[in-house]
């Protein structure tokens, strides 16, 4: 069975800049989770979606990202316009309907603004 | 909220020996805790959980220990291996307040194995 899947695994781009990152979770888990570590720090929760629909968009920094899940298979999450300080790694998991605890990431997105 | 803290960044074992990693959080609320190991270039795994009425869960090598009293808890990694290298950290899933639950990560401890 294939796990989670992310892509790009690493994303250079300049201050100003959008990027999306893509995130493929593992076929019929209803929940998808995206986090992020900035260097040094802890993992991050950022939102949380329940098939197409966010049930906790709580820890997205700002209006400057923006996250989707069309359909509910793939997400997408966008930053626009990028700072320096949104650089990190970019982490999503899924799980089962009602197993939110066990949660199976993706191996990242490295992103770095410059 | 929950927030949840770290002992020790990094910790080096010599192979063969146990290695301790701790972990502090503080809210005593909390009732399910998970470690997950972080190899280089890979997101985090599942290794074990525990859920607050126990005190101890046992692994393939890997033990928890959980002690509500001072909210704290521990990975015990039994006969450590080249292998075990890799960020530990230990998380929290509770519910954020918000509509969802959460993990609420620590930092997490390096481990690394001296051959």
């Amino acid at each position: 069975e294939a796990g989670v899947t992310q892509f790009p695994s690493h994303s250079v781009i300049e201050k100003g800049q959008t990027v999306t990152l893509r995130c493929d979770p593992i076929s019929g888990h209803d929940n998808l989770y995206w986090y992020r570590r900035v260097m040094g720090k802890e993992i991050k929760f950022l939102l949380h979606f329940v098939k197409e629909s966010k049930q906790d968009e709580s820890g997205m920094p700002n209006n400057r990202f923006l996250a989707e899940r069309t359909g509910g298979t793939y997400s997408t999450l966008k930053v626009q316009p990028a700072e320096l300080e949104d650089s990190g790694v970019y982490f999503c998991a899924s799980s089962l309907q009602d197993r939110g605890g066990e949660q199976y990431f993706g191996p990242g997105t490295r992103l770095t603004v410059t | 909220g929950e927030s949840v803290g770290l002992h020790l960044p990094t910790l080096s074992v010599q192979e063969g020996d146990n290695s301790i990693i701790n972990c502090a959080y503080s809210n005593s609320a909390s009732d399910y805790f998970i470690w997950y190991k972080q190899e280089s270039g890979k997101g985090p795994q599942f290794i074990i959980d525990i859920r607050s009425n126990m005190d101890k869960r046992q692994g393939q090598r890997v033990t928890v220990l959980l002690n509500k009293t001072v909210k704290h808890l521990s990975l015990q990694i039994a006969a450590t291996q080249p292998g075990d290298s890799a960020v530990y950290f230990c998380a929290v899933f509770a519910y954020s307040g918000a509509g969802s639950y959460q993990l609420t990560f620590g930092k997490g401890t390096k481990l690394s194995v001296i051959p």
